[in-house]
């Protein structure tokens, strides 16, 4: 049974470019909420997915976006990077939108120069 | 203020000695309560969920106390393997499955 996977793992980026992370999550599980982790720091909340709708937002701007996929895969987007995008991204997924709990994935380490 | 607090640490604890920390919380109509660990630079795994009645596993146990907001984790007979962050997660009902994280408390368990 596949765990929750992310892709890529590493990424570098330069200032003002675009990126695309991606989710798979854990088999049976249809809800993925997406998490930025700065160094030093407990996970942000970014948004959660759920029936290929984005159901909750946390306080982050609208350069970050994202999609659900009919599998329940997601993929965050964020446009017109800055060095403070440079974090751990964490996906979790679960089943439902409530108390349930969040399984997270490896994470995507995003590095902006 | 922030929603959940912790202790950033470190608490650096002799191998099968006895470590516990606290947690904080701001809203009082928090719900579910959680503890994860965080290994260096990996993803946060769940640890354990913190029930009203309190709950233990194995070597660690958690409380809530809701009239003064804060849930504690105890560990004992310390091991080199629990060396990691311990994050501190509420959910709360207006908005479920947004988890609200603490910084985490940093355990170093020395030989």
């Amino acid at each position: 049974d596949a765990g929750v996977t992310q892709s890529p793992t590493h990424l570098i980026k330069t200032r003002g470019q675009q990126v695309t992370l991606r989710c798979s999550p854990k088999s049976g599980h249809d809800t993925v909420s997406w998490y930025q982790q700065a160094l030093g720091q407990g996970p942000q909340f970014i948004f959660q997915y759920y029936e290929e709708e984005e159901r909750q937002r946390g306080n982050f701007p609208d350069r970050f976006s994202g999609h659900q996929f009919p599998n329940y895969s997601s993929e965050l987007n964020v446009n017109a990077l800055l060095l403070g995008d440079s974090a751990l991204y964490l996906c979790a997924s679960s089943f439902g939108r409530g108390q349930e709990t969040q399984y997270f994935g490896p994470g995507t380490r995003l590095l902006v120069l | 203020r922030k929603e959940v607090e912790q202790d950033p640490g470190p608490f650096n604890v002799p191998e099968g000695a006895t470590v516990a920390f606290n947690c904080t919380y701001s809203n009082s109509a928090s719900q579910s309560f959680f503890w994860y660990r965080q290994d260096c630079r990996k993803e946060p795994k769940l640890l354990m969920s913190v029930y009203s009645s309190g709950n233990e596993d194995g070597r660690f146990t958690a409380q809530l106390n809701r009239a003064s907001q804060y849930i504690s984790l105890l560990i004992r007979d310390s091991k080199l393997s629990d060396s990691a962050t311990y994050l501190c997660v509420v959910n709360m009902p207006d908005s479920w499955g947004k988890l609200q994280f603490g910084a985490g408390t940093q355990v170093v368990v020395t030989p």
